[in-house]
């Protein structure tokens, strides 16, 4: 069964300008990662934020983690044409050491040149 | 840094024929491996995952197998493919919690 559930599922936007995407889950995590894919290859990893932290930032990429709300954002900021991809979050519950992360059904966001 | 390598990249097959796509992973050593799909504009679900040589844990009740024969390969097969088998398939290895899944680029299979 899908955890994470993002939103928006579609997102068009124009170079420059933010892009602020949200994830739901369900049940306890472990932690949380997001991740990218560009269209017909496989996904990369862009962050991961444990579930005792609220904040992390790499790069032009900002991640925040609300446990009380079971909720997620990530902020791309000053979006460009090469960000334009489906992004993914994905829950890791408290299953021993088998590392495996549910997904959710991903944002596709289009950044406009 | 890991690289998984999987094969082919796109497969056009029968119902009723069998399938074997394979992954290995380069880099690293005793990964968790998985074995994921995706349907066209949607998430990913896991299909299989395995902590170690020979061992397999099955996620959901479906026409397909995996096996690990060694450490750092990973292969899903199926005797007779369904139409409902039709998807991305993707490759992931891991090194367990607060560790990030690398991905192959997939091989995408159409069942005709």
């Amino acid at each position: 069964s899908q955890q994470g559930e993002e939103d928006p599922q579609a997102l068009s936007i124009q170079e420059g300008e933010n892009a602020t995407m949200n994830c739901s889950y369900k049940t306890s995590i472990n932690n949380l990662q997001w991740y990218r894919q560009n269209s017909g290859r496989g996904l990369v990893h862009l962050i991961l934020i444990r579930s005792n932290e609220r904040e992390k930032h790499s790069g032009r990429l900002r991640v925040t983690l609300d446990t009380s709300k079971k909720s997620s954002s990530l902020l791309i900021t000053a979006s460009r044409a090469a960000d334009t991809a489906s992004y993914f979050c994905a829950t890791l519950g408290f299953s021993g050491n088998t590392g495996k992360l549910i997904f959710g059904q991903g944002t596709t966001l289009q950044v406009k040149p | 840094s890991q690289t998984i390598h999987q094969w082919p990249a796109t497969l056009v097959q029968p119902v009723g024929s069998p399938l074997s796509l394979e992954c290995t992973v380069e880099g690293t050593s005793n990964p968790n491996l998985y074995w994921y799909r995706q349907a066209a504009g949607r998430g990913l679900q896991l299909l299989f995952y395995s902590v170690g040589i020979g061992q397999i844990s099955s996620e959901v009740p479906q026409n397909l197998s995996a096996s690990r024969p060694q450490d750092r390969q990973f292969i899903l097969s199926s005797k007779k493919l369904l139409l409902s088998d039709s998807g991305f398939y993707l490759c992931a290895s891991g090194a367990g919690v607060n560790s990030p899944l690398h991905f192959g680029n997939g091989t995408r299979l159409t069942v005709t």
